[in-house]
């Protein structure tokens, strides 16, 4: 199975800061890979899909890249309401993986 | 919109068959694969399970094959998620999702929680 390694684990920023988050693939995906915010208490919700297109609604600060089985997450200028945990997920075959998580924090 | 909720968790013995069921609304359910995808207490996300969406293929995660089985009525906009002889380390939220364009999951249901215990 795929094996997606995201970094980092946590990180903590301040408010309007340029923030990013890995997630490696174990081979190649192509774009097939998304990105989850989970806010606390609630159901995860994509941000992202197809390495880079941003899913209906999602703030433009979010943006996805892709460079070869390296994909990158960014948040352009961090709000307050950002602070959760971020998956990324590959959806190249069966079965479909997650990483491990990115914690984000607000200073 | 599309709406996913989720129901038939709780405390269940170790051993004893358990089945979740998600009801979808919002959307034409009947072209759309559904996801369950579970979270263990302050843990990650695990991807469990997808049915397509006329019911004839079923694609499992590694460690849940032959243990789980998904199914859905297409009559009832209805998934469900037979847990076979569960145990211990099955006690999570299970979330249930539209397949969105073979491409991710949205949206996702607020989940029902199933703890695996004596």
């Amino acid at each position: 199975a795929v094996q997606l390694t995201q970094s980092p684990s946590s990180l903590s920023a301040s408010v309007g800061d340029r923030v990013t988050i890995t997630c490696r693939a174990s081979q190649e995906i192509g774009n097939d890979l998304g990105w989850y915010q989970q806010k606390p208490g609630e159901a995860p919700k994509l941000l992202v899909f197809s390495a880079f297109t941003l899913q209906s609604g999602v703030p433009s600060r979010f943006s996805g890249r892709r460079s070869g089985t390296d994909f990158t997450l960014t948040i352009s200028s961090l709000q307050p309401e950002d602070l959760g945990i971020y998956y990324c997920l590959h959806d190249y075959n069966f079965p479909w993986t997650f990483g491990q998580g990115t914690k984000v924090d607000i200073k | 919109q599309a709406l996913l909720v989720e129901s038939g968790g709780g405390v269940v013995q170790p051993g004893t068959s358990l089945r979740l069921s998600c009801a979808a609304s919002g959307f034409r359910f009947a072209t759309h694969g559904i996801h369950w995808v579970r979270q263990t207490p302050g843990k990650g996300l695990e991807w469990v399970a997808l049915i397509s969406f006329d019911g004839k293929n079923q694609y499992y995660g590694d460690s849940l094959r032959g243990r789980f089985t998904i199914s859905r009525d297409n009559s009832k906009n209805m998934v469900y998620l037979q847990m076979h002889s569960p145990g211990p380390e099955d006690t999570a939220v299970y979330y249930c999702a539209k397949d969105h364009r073979n491409s991710g999951l949205d949206p996702w249901g607020r989940g029902t929680l199933v703890i695996v215990s004596s």
